[in-house]
């Protein structure tokens, strides 16, 4: 089975800030990762998918890269919306979520 | 537009069986190249993936609970079925369906389905 782990588990930062979680793969997965934002008491969100492909409807403040077995999902410019857990999830073989990063307020 | 929702018990006894279905509206779950899953979050915990089912009939299921998992559809409601047997109380969790292509992009509310006597 394919693990992912992500880094960190919590990431305290400021409206504005630059914010960058990591994600890494126990073996290549080529660019099968997707991104997802949740908030308190509602399902997932899709922002990402294969790597670097951004949603219909996702704001262009956040970006994903990497391939193989490094990923990051960045966001240019902390919104008070984006204040949430995100988790990364690789569709290489079967599926698998990480553990997420819980974004709170500094 | 593409909505889901989950249904079933919110309470089941330990060593039973969980059934739960998911009806799919504003798209076809017979649709080319699309997965359709189950995926659960324990109170306080992160998302796990329990199993998924292709287009063609293909299912998929977490390793760690393929024993105890079955995934159908039933393509005339547009709906499909999750069955997680001889469940415990750490099967307690918000259960969610959800549709895409390898990436989730449609999911459903999700529903809370707790394990007791």
């Amino acid at each position: 089975d394919i693990q992912m782990t992500q880094s960190p588990s919590t990431l305290s930062a400021s409206v504005g800030d630059r914010v960058t979680i990591t994600c890494r793969a126990s073996q290549s997965i080529s660019n099968w990762l997707a991104w997802y934002q949740q908030k308190p008491g509602k399902a997932p969100n899709l922002l990402i998918y294969k790597a670097s492909s951004l949603e219909s409807g996702v704001p262009s403040r956040f970006s994903g890269s990497g391939s193989g077995t490094e990923f990051t999902l960045t966001i240019s410019s902390l919104q008070p919306d984006d204040f949430a857990t995100y988790y990364c999830q690789q569709y290489n073989s079967y599926w698998t979520f990480g553990q997420g990063t819980k974004v709170e307020i500094k | 537009q593409l909505q889901l929702r989950e249904s079933g018990p919110g309470l089941v006894k330990p060593s039973e069986t969980l059934s739960l279905t998911c009806t799919v509206s504003g798209g076809s779950i017979s649709s080319d190249s699309y997965y359709c899953g189950w995926i659960r979050q324990p109170p306080g915990k992160g998302l796990e993936w329990i199993g998924s089912i292709h287009y063609s009939g293909s299912t998929y299921y977490n390793s760690s609970l393929k024993s105890r998992v079955t995934i159908s559809t039933d393509t005339s409601k547009n709906q499909f079925s999750l069955k997680l047997n001889s469940v415990t109380a750490a099967d307690t969790a918000v259960y969610y369906c959800a549709r895409g292509r390898g990436s989730y992009s449609g999911w459903g509310q999700g529903t809370l389905v707790t394990v007791s006597s």
